[in-house]
């Protein structure tokens, strides 16, 4: 199957920083998405972008499917920003989504 | 909006008892998953369940796991004899050919 790497695995950042988490994945994919696992575990749907550049306030999203990697940027983070940022793709036939193994984000006050 | 939900929140068992995890998918959506996530790790495919029969199963999901659409709104999965190493978030999600959608999750804790 499709091989999805995040990086980086760890993130710690200062309220008020900005950074950039990073998802390859290894083959043509038809879907993509971001997700953020908050303290409660719930998955949070950030982005629907398998292609393109979406903006939704502070977070913004590029997929450059092409060459097989999208990235989502936070600006000014905040406390509430921290928990597990989730990549998933998705091949076509909607059989299976693959998840990659997730950037763990702490932001301190 | 349109959620998916899934019911217990929380359920404990002891081992090699029989558990039933609920969901209800997004009403026009075809397509419906069961993922799992051991705590503090990754989140991983069990099934994906599509025109009343299983798409797809992961290696994970043996003989002791079933799913059934038994009506037209719910969807369950089911472990017949459940073990310590089965204590996990059971998530299930249902997509339109677009996003995924997931439910808050089902804890299950086994003793």
């Amino acid at each position: 199957g499709i091989q999805v790497e995040q990086s980086p695995p760890d993130l710690i950042l200062q309220e008020g920083a900005n950074s950039t988490l990073r998802c390859n994945f290894s083959d043509s994919v038809n879907n993509l998405q971001w997700f953020h696992q908050n303290p409660w575990g719930q998955l949070i749907n950030l982005f629907y972008i398998p292609s393109g550049t979406k903006q939704n306030g502070r977070l913004s999203a590029t997929t450059v499917a092409t060459e097989r990697y999208s990235l989502l940027y936070i600006s000014s983070s905040q406390t509430t920003d921290s928990g597990v940022y989730f990549c998933a793709v998705e091949q076509g036939n909607f059989n299976k989504f693959y998840f990659g193994s997730g950037t763990k984000l702490n932001v301190k006050p | 909006e349109p959620e998916v939900t899934q019911t217990p929140s929380h359920q404990v068992t002891q081992m090699g008892q029989e558990v039933i995890l609920r969901c209800v998918p997004i009403s026009n959506h075809l397509y419906f998953y069961w993922y799992r996530q051991i705590l503090g790790q990754k989140v991983e495919f069990l099934v994906s369940f599509y025109n009343n029969e299983i798409s797809e199963k992961s290696e994970i999901f043996d003989d002791q796991f079933s799913v059934e659409r038994p009506d037209g709104s719910n969807f369950t999965l089911k472990i017949r004899s459940t073990k310590l190493e089965d204590s996990a978030m059971y998530f299930c999600a249902s997509t339109d050919f677009s996003a995924l959608h997931f439910g808050n999750g089902t804890r299950l804790t086994v003793t």
